[in-house]
């Protein structure tokens, strides 16, 4: 299977504190991108980064990339209850097509 | 407009029946997607299409049968399904790739499937 990895699987911290999630990938890529998707819903696109960047901000999320160990990381701080989801990276990979491989999920749950 | 809509919401269908799935979108993308996706897994990728044509199909059973009629839907055709196909199916649509553009995906909110 060419899917990515995630880990943790599921993560429980309390309201306020930063939550870590990664991702390891197996091919290479143009870019890698982090959905959330609340329960049962679709998912939302949350920041993209290049190849040939290191690291990217938005807001409250930081992510960061290391295409020589094929992973990535995703920071979010000062978490809220309304951060409770499931978050997924995804690959786009060098070869032709429309493809994302998604990773296996992070489930995160921020307790007030 | 940055939605995709899908319908209906909910489909609750026996193994003999038939069915379709919609999805619209008016971002003017010209590549769609339907995903298939079990609890607490990541989805799972059935068809590509782009420029209204089927790019990519990950050998998706042939009792699921996607339909783009024009750049805006895209119909996925259901029949007679097994209760292991029931799930959450999802449609996206993206710009379709290139040098310039990123293959940032929008999804609709899913149908839950139940076939009995």
């Amino acid at each position: 299977s060419q899917q990515g990895e995630e880990d943790p699987q599921a993560l429980s911290i309390q309201e306020g504190e930063n939550a870590t999630m990664n991702c390891s990938y197996k091919t290479s890529i143009n870019n890698l991108q982090w959905y959330r998707q609340n329960s049962g819903r679709g998912l939302v696109h949350l920041i993209l980064i290049r190849s040939n960047e290191r690291e990217k901000h938005s807001g409250r999320l930081r992510v960061t990339l290391d295409t020589s160990k094929k992973s990535s990381s995703l920071l979010i701080t000062a978490s809220r209850a309304a951060d409770t989801a499931s978050y997924f990276c995804a690959t786009d990979g060098t070869g032709g097509g429309n493809k994302l491989t998604f990773g296996t999920g992070t489930q995160l749950k921020v307790e007030l | 407009d940055t939605e995709v809509t899908q319908t209906p919401k909910h489909l609750v269908m026996g193994m003999t029946n038939k069915k379709s799935l919609k999805c619209e979108q008016h971002m003017g993308h010209r590549a769609m997607y339907w995903y298939k996706q079990k609890a607490k897994k990541p989805p799972e990728l059935m068809f590509v299409y782009s420029y209204e044509k089927l790019s990519i199909n990950e050998s998706v059973p042939s009792r699921f049968s996607p339909e783009c009629p024009n750049s805006s839907l895209l119909n996925l055709h259901l029949h007679a399904l097994q209760p292991e196909d029931s799930a959450l199916y999802l449609c996206a649509s993206s710009y379709s790739k290139s040098r310039t553009t990123k293959n940032i995906q929008y999804f609709g909110a899913g149908t839950r499937l139940s076939v009995l």
